[in-house]
């Protein structure tokens, strides 16, 4: 069975600031790997994704995402957080054996002027 | 391009009732699968539809099915409705060859 882990329930960045999410999952073999943001009241949006190949993926909106396979690990980075990045981002895992995307519980960022 | 598109956006109900949700998936897509989302979690699968059948279902009650259309698109039914059913519940869309699932503005439910 597939599972992922947000460990971080919130976090507060500075306008400007990085930002760094942390991920992990847990699948046997490599995994299709996804990051979604939510804002407030909406349905997801698709930010990155990663299926196989090179390690670190660019994303919509300046992310990007670096597979790290001997950390079952797929953080999210972002160099310079703007005020229009404060919603909810989730981590998603699939694999070839299964239909569905199994989600994290979230990670909910807040933007501080 | 039109993106997945849901109706209603909000929908308030009473226990015991039954409720149903629509999806129409993005242009192209011919595979819909339907996730619900309870406040502060991450969306859990419910159940993934292609070529009209139910291919994949997640852990849900028989009260909840559905059914898709030969045009792709996809309907959500929920029987005897409960209070842990309120949630928002979304619809993703994709193609039967591809593992990437695009997202729509989801249905909010309030059980009441």
């Amino acid at each position: 069975a597939q599972s992922v882990t947000q460990p971080d329930i919130h976090i507060t960045v500075s306008e400007g600031a990085s930002l760094e999410l942390r991920c992990n999952y847990s699948y046997g073999a490599t995994p299709y790997l996804f990051w979604y943001v939510q804002s407030p009241g909406q349905g997801l949006q698709l930010l990155l994704k990663y299926f196989s190949g090179d390690t670190l993926v660019q994303g919509i909106k300046g992310f990007e995402a670096e597979f790290k396979r001997s950390q079952s690990s797929f953080n999210l980075r972002k160099p310079s957080v703007h005020w229009s990045d404060a919603a909810e981002y989730f981590c998603a895992v699939g694999n070839p054996d299964d239909y569905k995307l199994s989600f994290g519980a979230g990670t909910t960022v807040t933007v501080r002027a | 391009d039109a993106g997945v598109t849901q109706s209603p956006t909000h929908l308030i109900k009473t226990r015991g009732q039954q409720v149903t949700l629509r999806c129409s998936p993005k242009s192209g897509h011919d595979t819909v699968s339907w996730y619900q989302q309870a406040l502060g979690q991450g969306p859990q699968f419910i159940f993934q539809y292609y070529e009209e059948e139910e291919r994949q279902r997640g852990n849900f009650p028989d009260r909840f099915s559905g059914h898709q259309y030969p045009n792709y698109s996809s309907e959500l039914n929920v029987n005897a409705l409960l209070l842990g059913d309120s949630a928002l519940y979304l619809c993703a869309s994709s193609l039967v060859s591809q593992e990437t699932q695009y997202f729509g503005p989801g249905t909010r439910l309030l059980v009441l």
